[in-house]
Formats: C-alpha cells, sequence, structure tokens
C-alpha cells in the first residue's frame, strides 16, 4: 500500500522569502506525482505533476518540485512567495497499476506574512 | 474551461436523514471520485467510478453509497447521516486519456450534521 507523508502540517513565512515544503511516499512501484493547491473555500487546484524524464517540474505561480528517486521524496519550492500564496498544499501519489486514483499526504497550511 | 460543479457549498442536516450530495462534469471523463476532507488527514477516498453503472470502494466506504446513472453525474449518498460524517466533501473526475490521471476538483459541500 502507498502512503504519502508532508512532514510540516503549518509553515509560516514572510512575504518575498523562499519557502520549501517536504513531501516524502512509499511505493514499491513507479508512480505519478503530484502537488495540488487550495486556496480557502476553494477545490483543489492542480500546481504540477511529475509523469517521467526530468526529476525537476516546474508548475504555475513560480512553484517547481524535484523529485528524488532515491529519497522518495518530491519536495515543492518556491524562491520568493506572496501574500496570494496563502493556502493549503497537499501531496499526492498515484496508486501505480491503479493509475486512476490517488493517494493524498496531510496536507500544509502555508500562511504568508507580510 | 474544464469544470466540476457540486450541488451544494454548504449544507446542514439532521441526525439519521438521508442526504444525496450531487457531482456533475462536463469533460466527457470516464472516472469520477469523492473524497472527504478532514484536517490533518488530507483527503480520503470514500468511493469512485470507472464508467456508468460501475463503482468501486474506496478507503473509508462505510456508511455511504453511490449512483452513476450518467457519464457526467456521480451522486454521493448519506443514507442516515450521523455527526461524524460532518466534514468537506470533493468530487473530482480524470480520463485515461490525461497523462498522468490529473484530476480535477470541484469546490466542495461543507456538510454539518447536527
Amino acid at each position: 500500500a502507498q502512503s504519502v507523508t508532508q512532514l510540516d502540517s503549518q509553515v509560516p513565512v514572510f512575504e518575498e522569502a523562499p519557502v520549501e515544503l517536504r513531501c516524502n511516499y512509499s511505493s514499491s512501484v513507479s508512480v505519478y506525482l503530484f502537488w495540488y493547491v487550495q486556496y480557502p473555500n476553494q477545490g483543489l487546484q492542480l500546481l504540477l505533476k511529475y509523469l517521467s524524464g526530468s526529476t525537476l517540474v516546474k508548475g504555475i505561480n513560480g512553484f517547481e518540485a524535484e523529485f528524488n528517486k532515491s529519497q522518495t521524496s518530491f519536495h515543492l519550492r518556491k524562491p520568493s512567495v506572496h501574500i496570494s500564496d496563502t493556502a493549503e498544499y497537499f501531496c499526492a501519489v498515484s496508486r501505480g497499476a491503479a493509475g486512476n486514483k490517488l493517494t493524498f499526504g496531510g496536507g500544509t497550511r502555508v500562511l504568508v506574512k507580510p | 474551461d474544464v469544470k466540476v460543479t457540486q450541488s451544494s457549498r454548504y449544507l446542514v442536516k439532521r441526525t439519521g436523514e438521508k442526504v444525496f450530495l450531487e457531482c456533475v462534469q462536463d469533460m466527457d471523463h470516464e472516472n469520477m471520485f469523492w473524497y472527504r476532507q478532514d484536517p490533518g488527514l488530507g483527503l480520503r477516498l470514500i468511493y469512485f467510478s470507472y464508467d456508468v453503472k460501475m463503482k468501486e470502494k474506496g478507503d473509508i466506504p462505510e456508511g455511504y453509497s453511490v449512483s452513476r446513472e450518467k457519464k457526467e453525474r456521480f451522486s454521493l449518498i448519506l443514507e442516515s447521516a450521523s455527526t461524524n460524517q460532518t466534514s468537506m466533501y470533493l468530487c473530482a473526475s480524470s480520463s485515461p486519456r490525461l497523462a498522468g490521471y490529473e484530476q480535477y476538483f470541484g469546490p466542495g459541500t461543507r456538510l454539518t450534521v447536527t
């Protein structure tokens, strides 16, 4: 069975500072990896995804993530955050052969302070 | 613009009531999902459907049932609502035709059972 661990439940950060959100997963098969963002009172929106190829993936709104197979990690980064990045972020992994289902981490709440 | 809509943003029901949550997608997706979202637990899969009239249990199906009579519509049913079903419910859709089976989410229904 797969599992996804987001190591920080909350991350406070000042505006224009960098941020890193950590995600580790366990899986015995090849996976696809995703980061989703949930703004207040909204559904989830895809930030970026890793399917294959380059381990550095660029997404929307200046976010990027790096896939590290040996460490089974998929950490999300942004070099300079804005107030509008205040949201909850979810890491997710596809379930291998049952590729149409996702397993989600517990979420990381990012609060950007002025 | 792709769209997943849910019938209600907020719902208040009494213990023991039968509750219907409706989800509609306009992307001709084969797969549809129901999740519940609770603080610190991320999203947990309740049921999913990979075709009309087809359904499969997710990780937490107890107390729920689903119906998919048309491709675009997926309903979640709480036969007898209980207070521990107070939660945010999110619907999503995807297709095997999409790279990585990316899921598209609705805005969510916040259900309170009193």
